[in-house]
């Protein structure tokens, strides 16, 4: 049974950068054919994708948010991580790690999610 | 605003079928798999239906789906009060995007 588990700060600063990892255990990223995801869940609202890593290092993100984020992997410590830059109150949200088993949004893996808020 | 278009509640009594809608285009419900999810309160989501109409093994078969176009539904049928959720539709885009639906709040009355 695969388990996902986000962290990192629970307040960043505005303008400045959002860093999380998710820690990878029951499943080794090296040699699995999934996808590592992570999705977001503004206070209220709905669930949006943020964008995908596969274990080689090849990355997909949301065309919204493109310019400011980066998905990088290390499966020697079966994780990966996700940085945010310049962020604002619009990026306070429920932020969730996932593993898809099929590239097309099938994820069947979730971290249990980590609250994120942009204040000062 | 998503591009997949979903009704922002529905509502049933115990033991009754409801269904749930997602509308979307050829670039993403025409050509690629729909699944489904379930968020609890306070839970984070759970795949419910994948590939268009599978269910995983631990999901009752009491939820199923379909697909026809550019749209799929999801249907709830003997429904229960633990079946209050907030349910979410998910489609790949060809646009190199991945997408959720608007998500649809049940209400078991």
């Amino acid at each position: 049974q695969v388990l996902l588990r986000e962290s990192g700060p629970g307040l960043v600063q505005p303008s400045q950068t959002l860093s999380l990892t998710c820690f990878v255990s029951g499943d080794s990223m090296r040699s699995s054919d999934d996808y590592w995801g992570w999705i977001r869940q503004h206070p209220g609202r709905g669930l949006e994708w943020i964008g995908y890593i596969y274990y080689s290092g090849s990355v997909f993100y949301n065309p919204s948010l493109k310019s400011r984020v980066t998905i990088s992997v290390d499966t020697s410590k079966n994780q990966f991580s996700l940085k945010l830059t310049s962020v604002t109150a619009a990026d306070t949200a429920i932020y969730y790690c996932a593993r898809d088993s099929s590239s097309w949004l099938r994820f069947d893996s979730w971290g249990q999610g980590l609250l994120v808020s942009v204040s000062s | 605003q998503s591009v997949l278009t979903q009704p922002p509640s529905v509502s049933g009594t115990p033991g009754q079928t409801v269904t749930i809608s997602c509308s979307g285009s050829s670039s993403n419900i025409g050509g690629n798999p729909v699944n489904w999810y379930q968020q609890l309160p306070g839970t984070a989501p759970k795949l419910l239906i994948y590939n268009n109409n599978e269910r995983p093994s631990r999901v009752p078969d009491r939820f199923s789906a379909s697909k026809s176009g550019t749209s799929a539904s999801l249907a709830i049928s003997g429904l229960q009060f633990e079946d209050e959720a907030d349910y979410y539709c998910a489609a790949w885009d060809d646009s190199l995007n991945g997408s959720f639906g608007g998500g649809t709040k049940l209400t078991v009355l």
